[in-house]
C-alpha cells in the first residue's frame, strides 16, 4: 500500500531557478525521508525529519513537515544540471514499516 | 569504501527458472532490505531482515525467497512461482530500526529480464 504520494509527477525547471516537490501522506508517522534516484541506479538518502521536527536544511535542500497536514515539501534552491533525477518520499510508521511514494522527475534545463 | 553491492547488475530468466540475486554490504549494518521497483513506481518492500538467521515477509514476498546466514550478505531468490519477475530490484541496508531514524543505503540495482 502506498502512503507517500508526490506531487508533482513530474517538473521540468530552468537551471538556477528554485524546485519544490511535495508529499503527502495518509497515517501517523516516527519519520519521514527523502531520496533521490538517478536514472538506473540505487537511492541515495538526501535528508530525514522526524515527527517533532518542521524544518530541516542540508545544503541546498530545505525539508518541512506539517504533520498537522500530514504533507511535507522538499525545495532544492539554484538548482544544477546535476539534479535531474526522480525524488522519493519515504514514511517510516511507529510499526517501524517504510513506504515509499511513487516518486517526483525532476528535469534541470540548461 | 564502505558500501553495498549488488550482482549482477543484468539477469536473465528463461521460464520455469530459479534465479538468485547478490547483495553483500561492508557497512556493519544490521538490517537489510529487498525491494522491487517497476517503472515509473516507488518502491515495494520484498522482504527484510532485522538480524543474521531471521527475516520477515513484506508487502509482495509470493515467489520470493531470501537467506541471511551472514551479517554481510542477504541473497534473494526470484522463484519460477513468481509469474511477473521483469523489475529493478533494489537491495538497502541500514544500521538499526528504521523508527530510530536511520536511513537506508542502496544498492545500484540488479535488472531482472525474461528471455
Amino acid at each position: 500500500s502506498q502512503q507517500g504520494e508526490e506531487d508533482p509527477q513530474a517538473l521540468s525547471i530552468q537551471e538556477g531557478e528554485n524546485a519544490t516537490m511535495n508529499c503527502s501522506y495518509k497515517t501517523s508517522i516516527n519519520n519521514l525521508q527523502w531520496y533521490r534516484q538517478n536514472s538506473g541506479r540505487g537511492l541515495v538518502h538526501l535528508i530525514l525529519i522526524r515527527s517533532n521536527e518542521r524544518e530541516k536544511h542540508s545544503g541546498r535542500l530545505r525539508v518541512t513537515l506539517d504533520t498537522s497536514k500530514k504533507s511535507s515539501s522538499l525545495l532544492i534552491t539554484a538548482s544544477r544540471a546535476a539534479d535531474t533525477a526522480s525524488y522519493f518520499c519515504a514514511t517510516v510508521g511507529r510499526d517501524d514499516k517504510i513506504i515509499f511514494g511513487k516518486g517526483t522527475r525532476l528535469h534541470i534545463l540548461p | 569504501d564502505g558500501g553495498i553491492t549488488q550482482s549482477p547488475k543484468y539477469l536473465f530468466r528463461k521460464e520455469g527458472q530459479n534465479v538468485t540475486l547478490s547483495c553483500e554490504q561492508n557497512l556493519n549494518h544490521d538490517a537489510m532490505y529487498w525491494y522491487r521497483q517497476d517503472p515509473g513506481q516507488g518502491l515495494r518492500l520484498i522482504y527484510y531482515s532485522q538480524i543474521v538467521n531471521d527475516f520477515q515477509k513484506g508487502d509482495i514476498a509470493e515467489g520470493y525467497s531470501v537467506s541471511r546466514e551472514k551479517k554481510e550478505s542477504f541473497p534473494l531468490t526470484v522463484t519460477s512461482a513468481q509469474k511477473n519477475p521483469t523489475a529493478f530490484y533494489l537491495c538497502a541496508s541500514s544500521k538499526h530500526l528504521l523508527l530510530k531514524g536511520q536511513p537506508q543505503h542502496f544498492g545500484d540495482g540488479t535488472r531482472l529480464s525474461i528471455l
